[in-house]
């Protein structure tokens, strides 16, 4: 069966530390894979998207590398900061049509401690 | 911009009423779509529409209904609530026909309990 898995369990970092989040799936073959950030009481928010012929994506503190060999995607978040905290979900565009249907892991929470 | 809109942010049912959840976006884009979201699972694609007049099911589709007749407006309709539609519900949209990869604008989410 088709299965997107991220920790369920909380990632607690050190402020200034490096978090990183696995993002692993079976079954899929996606092309492309998003990252999202959900704050408590709200909507997802974009972070980036990182295609299957590019193995890594940086954007700011945030490095995404995608591994479709391994069936893996890994999320960095550099010089962690209180505000990064936040559940972080991955997602896989499934579908190749112009519409990318999304197919979301249930998402690990990070908590940046001063 | 508004963004994407959604309303009630929380809705009390008893078992067996039936309600509209609202989603509004000022975007223009072709692309909307309801999820679900409970604890320890994913967002759960419920129903989806590439355009005024076209709708199609997602992968939790029963009990629920949708129509567009609009580009901006996409309600969900629960007909009958249950306990098991207690959950989160998010509103998404997104432009289309460039690639399937554009990002998802989500809605602020209704938070739904059904005793």
């Amino acid at each position: 069966s088709q299965k997107i898995e991220q920790n369920s369990e909380a990632l607690n970092i050190q402020e200034g530390k490096t978090a990183t989040l696995t993002c692993n799936y079976t079954n899929y073959s996606p092309a492309y894979l998003q990252w999202y950030r959900q704050d408590p009481g709200r909507g997802p928010v974009f972070l980036l998207l990182i295609r299957e012929n590019e193995k890594e994506k940086r954007k700011e503190r945030l490095k995404v590398t995608f591994d479709t060999t391994l069936k893996q995607s890994l999320f960095h978040i550099t010089a962690s900061q209180p505000a990064d905290s936040a559940t972080y979900l991955c997602a896989l565009v499934v579908t190749t049509d112009s519409w990318g249907k999304l197919q979301f892991g249930a998402g690990t929470q990070v908590v940046v401690t001063p | 911009n508004a963004g994407v809109t959604q309303t009630p942010k929380f809705q009390v049912l008893k078992t067996g009423q039936s309600m509209t959840l609202q989603c509004a976006q000022d975007m223009n884009h072709e692309y909307m779509s309801w999820y679900r979201q409970d604890p320890g699972m994913g967002l759960r694609l419920i129903h989806y529409s590439v355009g005024a007049g076209i709708t199609d099911q997602g992968e939790v589709p029963n009990g629920y209904n949708v129509s567009r007749s609009t580009t901006e407006d996409f309600p969900l309709r629960l007909l009958s609530a249950a306990p098991s539609q207690t959950s989160v519900y998010f509103c998404a949209s997104k432009t289309g026909g460039q690639g399937p990869y554009n990002e998802q604008f989500f809605g602020p989410g209704t938070r739904l309990t059904v005793l």
